[in-house]
């Protein structure tokens, strides 16, 4: 299996710019979540997916912020519109059971690195 | 607020030192802990994930206890290489269903 995929790996992009990160899980997990870096707050969970329904939104800093997943093997995070501080690297990552189970673990992608400018 | 404390936050070591560092959580419905290895430019990798108290984990040179009644665990290398440098992080699992990461410590090991 070739892992969690996520695209672009790098983006550049100008204020108020609509920004989509996509990414492909591990096939067989049903378990999604997407996860931001920064340097201030660490990896902050955003938010997760079980069986392609959201599950947990509370993380996603504000309404300009949107995830979908409208199959097994894709989700999208969506900012529209972009500032500046948005600027981080967000992960997907996919787990096959809840990170709670033994032995379950995540699964990382590549992550994107986000500039807006 | 779940908070997971990770000490100390930066570690520098010589190679063969060995060392360890700690993760505290919150000891209140707990369901597992998570450790990764954190490569620069690198993604997060799964070293262990430990679901019971008095759990002991290991994997080659790194070892990892688990205390959930007074919330810590330990994440012991023993013999440190340059290999090791990385950030290691831990994650909490409670009953609310979320991974909430610390944020790290990050370990230099010079040759």
């Amino acid at each position: 299996d070739a892992g969690v995929i996520q695209s672009p790996r790098h983006e550049v992009t100008e204020m108020g710019q609509e920004v989509t990160l996509r990414c492909k899980p591990i096939s067989g997990h049903d378990y999604l979540f997407w996860y931001r870096q920064t340097m201030m707050r660490g990896l902050e969970l955003l938010i997760y997916f079980n069986n392609n329904v959201p599950i947990d939104d509370s993380g996603m800093p504000e309404d300009r912020f949107s995830a979908k997943m409208p199959n097994a093997s894709f989700s999208t995070l969506k900012i529209q519109p972009s500032e500046p501080r948005d600027s981080a690297v967000y992960f997907c990552a996919s787990s096959r059971d809840t990170p709670g189970a033994t032995n379950e673990k995540l699964f990382f992608g590549s992550g994107t690195q986000l500039s807006v400018l | 607020i779940l908070n997971v404390e990770q000490s100390p936050q930066s570690l520098h070591v010589q190679e063969g030192d060995s060392t360890n560092f700690t993760c505290s959580f919150p000891s209140s419905n707990f369901y597992a802990l998570h450790w990764y290895r954190w490569e620069t430019a690198k993604s997060p990798e799964a070293l262990f994930v430990m679901t019971l108290n008095g759990d002991e984990k290991k994997k080659g040179r790194i070892s990892a206890t688990l205390n959930t009644k007074e919330g810590y665990s330990y994440l012991y290398i023993k013999g440190s290489q340059p290999e090791d440098s990385a950030t290691y992080l831990c994650a909490f699992y409670n009953q609310g269903g979320k991974l909430i990461f610390g944020q790290g410590t990050e370990l230099s090991v010079k040759p």
